[in-house]
């Protein structure tokens, strides 16, 4: 079936530095849909960003991430973290289903980010 | 307000007991799902609705299941539960079913079983 790997459990960061969290997934199906859903503490989970076009810079409120098929790679990246980027972030793999429709979400163990001043 | 609602939010109970976790959504969606967070965080999803259809149903123990009554209401019951069952239970809806739609979370039940 299908799965998403996030190598990084826990990242810490400081303030003002870049931010890169991996996410991989392996599928059967040709024209995955790629998520990120960031939950902050005490929250649910919510979209931040998705993308199915490969090779397309997909951004929203300064983070950005491009679905590289080739590599089975949707990398979420920003350029500069800022202390309310603190959050657990998932990158999750949507299942079409085999003749028919699912709407399956396979999520990713998650990332813990912590950004400290 | 438009959002997906659930309630109890909190849920503490013996081990063999039965819960039911309510969820609504007023969001005019078609599909809604039931997940399970566990206490590493872990999101997994057991169940989603299409128009009062279950269209996903994950390998989830038996004594789990979905109750809707139209597609705005998403139940869950949990029979005699055991402490695995520990853990926080999202309801979440979409515009549709292909996975390409953005999925809404409610705010979560925390069930902890004793």
């Amino acid at each position: 079936g299908d799965s998403v790997t996030q190598t990084e459990g826990l990242v810490t960061l400081t303030e003002g530095l870049p931010v890169m969290l991996n996410c991989t997934y392996q599928t059967i199906y040709s024209n995955p849909f790629l998520f990120w859903y960031v939950q902050h503490l005490n929250e649910s989970p919510r979209l931040l960003l998705k993308s199915f076009t490969d090779n397309k810079r997909t951004e929203h409120q300064g983070f950005h991430a491009t679905l590289h098929k080739s590599s089975s790679s949707f990398h979420l990246q920003k350029s500069s973290a800022q202390l309310s980027d603190s959050a657990l972030y998932y990158c999750a793999l949507s299942d079409r289903g085999t003749g028919g429709l699912s709407g399956k979400l396979t999520f990713g163990e998650g990332t813990q980010v912590t950004v400290i001043s | 307000e438009t959002a997906v609602f659930q309630t109890p939010n909190y849920h503490v109970t013996q081990v063999g007991n039965e819960v039911s976790f309510n969820c609504k959504q007023t969001l005019g969606h078609d599909t809604m799902y039931w997940y399970k967070q566990d206490s590493k965080k872990l999101l997994k999803i057991m169940f989603s609705y299409n128009n009062k259809q279950l269209i996903v149903n994950e390998t989830v123990p038996r004594r789990f299941s979905p109750q809707s009554s139209d597609k705005a209401h998403l139940n869950l019951r949990i029979k005699s539960v055991e402490p695995e069952d520990s853990a926080v239970y999202l309801c979440a809806s979409s515009l549709g079913d292909w996975g390409t739609y953005e999925q809404y979370f409610g705010p979560g039940t925390r069930l902890t079983v004793l």
